[in-house]
């Protein structure tokens, strides 16, 4: 599959604080999906972006696909403590959907 | 619907000893996958399979085997232990796979081998 490179590895920040995590590849991607992790949980299935420059929003988080399809952020406006955990992107090519390193995020309350 | 699980939770294999975890699904998905996380990592893909009788290897297969004999059931056999397999493994499955492929997860199974 292709490989998909997550940074940062880590992030902390102050409750309010905004966070984003990148996943850049060398390759075209066909899509990329993101995934939040909970400490101690599984992968939980956020949003699947497709199209070229895609912006998509879900209440605080902000998700873009780059316009060359290489690279994609998730971004947390003013993050809260529910925030915490791994964030993983993914890529489907073909059926091998592979995943990032993930950003593990840690949130001062 | 129960969504995907997996049994064991937890398991503590001796070095040598074979084991299989299960896995299931209630949701008809076809795309079945089996991950394993280590600590402070990604996902690594193991096997997957896009439908009954039809399996593939994915990033790290060596040491595990498995089968897809209904839609539902999709094991991951440990055929004989090593301490390098000690991690969390999960399953997980989707419609389809391919690009609309959501991945619905399992707990995860914690394996340790001594």
């Amino acid at each position: 599959g292709q490989q998909v490179m997550q940074i940062p590895q880590y992030q902390h920040v102050q409750e309010g604080e905004d966070f984003t995590t990148y996943c850049n590849s060398s390759t075209t991607l066909s899509n990329i999906q993101w995934y939040k992790q909970r400490p101690g949980g599984h992968p939980v299935f956020l949003i699947q972006l497709v199209k070229s420059g895609e912006v998509k929003k879900q209440k605080r988080l902000t998700f873009q696909f780059g316009e060359a399809k290489k690279n994609s952020s998730l971004h947390i406006t003013a993050t809260q403590t529910t925030d915490v955990g791994t964030y993983f992107c993914s890529n489907n090519a073909g059926n091998m959907l592979t995943f990032g390193g993930g950003t593990r995020l840690m949130v001062k309350p | 619907n129960a969504g995907v699980t997996q049994t064991p939770k937890f398991q503590v294999l001796k070095t040598g000893q074979s084991m299989t975890l299960q896995c299931a699904q209630d949701m008809n998905h076809e795309y079945m996958s089996w991950y394993r996380q280590d600590p402070g990592m990604g996902l690594r893909l193991i096997h997957y399979s896009v439908g009954a009788g039809i399996t593939d290897q994915g990033e790290v297969p060596n040491g595990y085997n498995v089968s897809r004999s209904t839609t539902e059931d999709f094991p991951l056999r440990l055929l004989s232990a090593a301490p390098s397999q000690t991690s969390v493994y999960f399953c997980a499955s989707s419609y389809s796979g391919g690009a609309d492929g959501e991945l619905f997860f399992g707990e995860g199974s914690r394996l340790t081998v001594l």
